[in-house]
Order: structure tokens, then C-alpha cells, then sequence
């Protein structure tokens, strides 16, 4: 079982281009999530989805978009990169959807450099 | 609403010593608590979990973790530590009442000394 894939693995972006993270998830979870982790900031939530069809906002969701359109896929989407968006982004699911103590399963996570 | 303090951003240890990882959380309701270990270049991994079983929990590589709510405190312990321990640590809360999302600690890193 392959789990959480991301796409891609890493990334130079240069500033005001759009990107989208892809993430994909075999474990037919209901929940997805898009963190990102800073040096001393631990992970930070950027959006979420309790269910296929619904997102919502977390902690530091200005400059991404995201959308549900089914199961298995959760795709982050940077309209126009700044420098502030370089970050390691990691994608995590789990069974929970409406039950957040259910362990969540993370991606391998994805590297974007914004200059 | 939660958060989690995380009392040290680095520990270091003796191969062989004890490890000894601080966390306070602070949650309106019964939480759930969580470690995760990160290892270099790599994604979160989980080591344990509260969910208001046995107030010991006990996870993978030998690690364990005592939930005391009088202390609001969920440290993560081990009585022996290997090379391979030496990683990124996340303590983690959940409130189990609505859609609250998990929330991270900063993360406390751990060298082991050979």
C-alpha cells in the first residue's frame, strides 16, 4: 500500500508563478489536511477537508487554495508564490472525518523554494 | 481552544542514558495527545497515543508516555536511548469534541552522543 504520495518531491518557484501540491491517498480516508513546517515553528495547518466535497480554513491559509473533489486526492494550489511560501509542505490523512483523535497518516512531504 | 508547549527545543543524550522528552498541553475538553517522530529528510511518523485509555501508552521503539492531568503534562520517555533515536519529536493535541484539527507542539530535537 502506497499510502500518502506528493508530487513533487521538490520545487524552485519563482515568485508570482501559481504551483499546485499534489497529493494522493489509497487508504480511502475520509479526512485530508495541508500542513507546513518551519524551522521553530513545528507544523502549522494550513487547510483542511473532513470529508470529499468540503474544506476548510486552518491556522495560516492565506495565498493557498485547495479543493475536494473526491476521495483520494487533496491538491494545494499557491495562486502567485512570494518568498514567504518556501516552506516544506506535508499532506496527511485519516479515518476520523468528524472524529480529529484518529491518528493521522503523513505524506513525504514536498520542498518549495519561492524566489 | 488547545495548544501544546513543547518545554525544549533540544535535548541531548548519552547512547545507553534515559530520554526524557517535556510536553504540557493546555485543552478545554478531555483531549487526545500524540507523539510523532520525524526523522531527517522524512516524513512524521506516529510513536504513540492518548485517547482516554490506560493513563500509560505505550508505542513503538520503546517509547512511552504518561498522561497526567493534574499536571496537564504528556512526557515522552525511554529508559535506554539508541543512535537511531536521534530525530524531531512533535507532542500533539486533539479536543474530541467537534472538527478541531490537531495541533502541533514546535518540536523538541533529539541528539544522542555515541
Amino acid at each position: 500500500t502506497a499510502g500518502i504520495t506528493q508530487a513533487p518531491t521538490s520545487q524552485i518557484l519563482a515568485a508570482g508563478r501559481s504551483m499546485t501540491l499534489r497529493c494522493t491517498q489509497d487508504m480511502r480516508h475520509n479526512a485530508m489536511y495541508w500542513y507546513r513546517q518551519d524551522l521553530g515553528l513545528g507544523l502549522r495547518l494550513i487547510h483542511y477537508s473532513n470529508t470529499a466535497g468540503t474544506t476548510g480554513k486552518g491556522e495560516v491559509p492565506d495565498g493557498y487554495s485547495v479543493s475536494r473533489a473526491n476521495t483520494d486526492d487533496f491538491p494545494l494550489t499557491l495562486a502567485s508564490a512570494v518568498p514567504s511560501q518556501t516552506s516544506v509542505y506535508f499532506c496527511a490523512s485519516s479515518d476520523g472525518g468528524d472524529s480529529p483523535y484518529n491518528e493521522q497518516f503523513f505524506g513525504p512531504g514536498t520542498r518549495l523554494t519561492v524566489l | 481552544a488547545q495548544s501544546v508547549t513543547q518545554l525544549d527545543s533540544h535535548v541531548s543524550v548519552s547512547e545507553g542514558t534515559p530520554v526524557l522528552l517535556r510536553c504540557n498541553y493546555s485543552s478545554s475538553y478531555s483531549p487526545s495527545l500524540f507523539w510523532y517522530v520525524q526523522h531527517p529528510n522524512k516524513g512524521l511518523q506516529l510513536l504513540l497515543k492518548y485517547t482516554s485509555a490506560a493513563t500509560l501508552v505505550k508505542g513503538i521503539n520503546g517509547f512511552e508516555a504518561e498522561f497526567k492531568k493534574s499536571e496537564t503534562s504528556f512526557h515522552l520517555t525511554k529508559p535506554s536511548a539508541h543512535m537511531s533515536d536521534a530525530a524531531e519529536y512533535f507532542c500533539v493535541v486533539s479536543e474530541r469534541s467537534g472538527n478541531t484539527p490537531l495541533v502541533f507542539g514546535k518540536g523538541t530535537r533529539l541528539s544522542v552522543i555515541a
